[in-house]
């Protein structure tokens, strides 16, 4: 298996523009999370989905951020509008049954 | 939120030399957690140890839980310059499938 998949590896955008992120789960898996990660804040979870349902997005900062999953194997986090605050290292995970999570290599975000 | 506090932030050790961090949590849990993530890369699974076990070995890895005392530790023996990375602890609590990470430990294995 790929491993699970997120695109772009890298984001450069200016304030104001809106942000897509994507993530490919790992195939069978039915729970994916988003993730967010700075130097300030550590590793903060945003929103997590199981068989394509939003469960907990009591992590989304606010109104400008949204996330979706269309079917098991896709995922998007978007930013309108997104703000330099904005800028660090995006996440996705996935996982089984099994309580362990797989995470993917990630998006930096860099908003100027 | 963050349920684990980990402990040091930072390591620094010599090849060969066993590496020891520790993590505290709040809450009650299901199972406990560690990961590592090497700079510029996503987080790895490393190891998991339930709330009714003590103790768990993979490899040179020994993991162990004190749900009395709310904590765990994680020793790495003969450490590598390989190991060279952040390690993270983690803790679900059963509350739909989450887990909730810890500010990590840095380490450093110098050659």
């Amino acid at each position: 298996d790929a491993g699970v998949i997120q695109s772009p590896r890298h984001e450069v955008t200016e304030m104001g523009q809106e942000v897509t992120l994507r993530c490919k789960p790992i195939s069978g898996h039915d729970y994916l999370f988003w993730y967010r990660q700075t130097m300030m804040r550590g590793l903060e979870l945003l929103i997590y989905f199981n068989n394509n349902v939003p469960i907990d997005d009591s992590g989304m900062p606010e109104d400008r951020f949204s996330a979706k999953m269309p079917n098991a194997s896709f995922s998007t986090l978007k930013i309108q509008p997104s703000e330099p605050r904005d800028s660090a290292v995006y996440f996705c995970a996935s996982r089984s049954s099994r309580p362990e999570q797989f995470f993917g290599p990630g998006t930096r975000l860099t908003v100027l | 939120s963050q349920q684990g506090e980990e402990d040091p932030q930072a390591l620094s050790i010599q090849e060969g030399e066993n590496a020891t961090m520790n993590c505290s949590y709040k809450t009650s849990i299901n199972n406990l957690q560690w990961y590592r993530q090497n700079s510029g890369r996503g987080l790895v699974h490393l190891i998991l140890i339930r709330s009714n076990e003590r103790e768990k070995h993979s490899g040179r890895l020994r993991v162990t839980l004190d749900t009395s005392k709310k904590s765990s530790s994680l020793l790495i023996t003969a450490s590598r310059a390989a190991d060279t990375a952040s390690y993270f602890c983690a803790t679900d609590d059963n509350q739909g499938g989450k887990l909730i990470f810890g500010q990590g430990t840095e380490l450093s294995v110098k050659p």
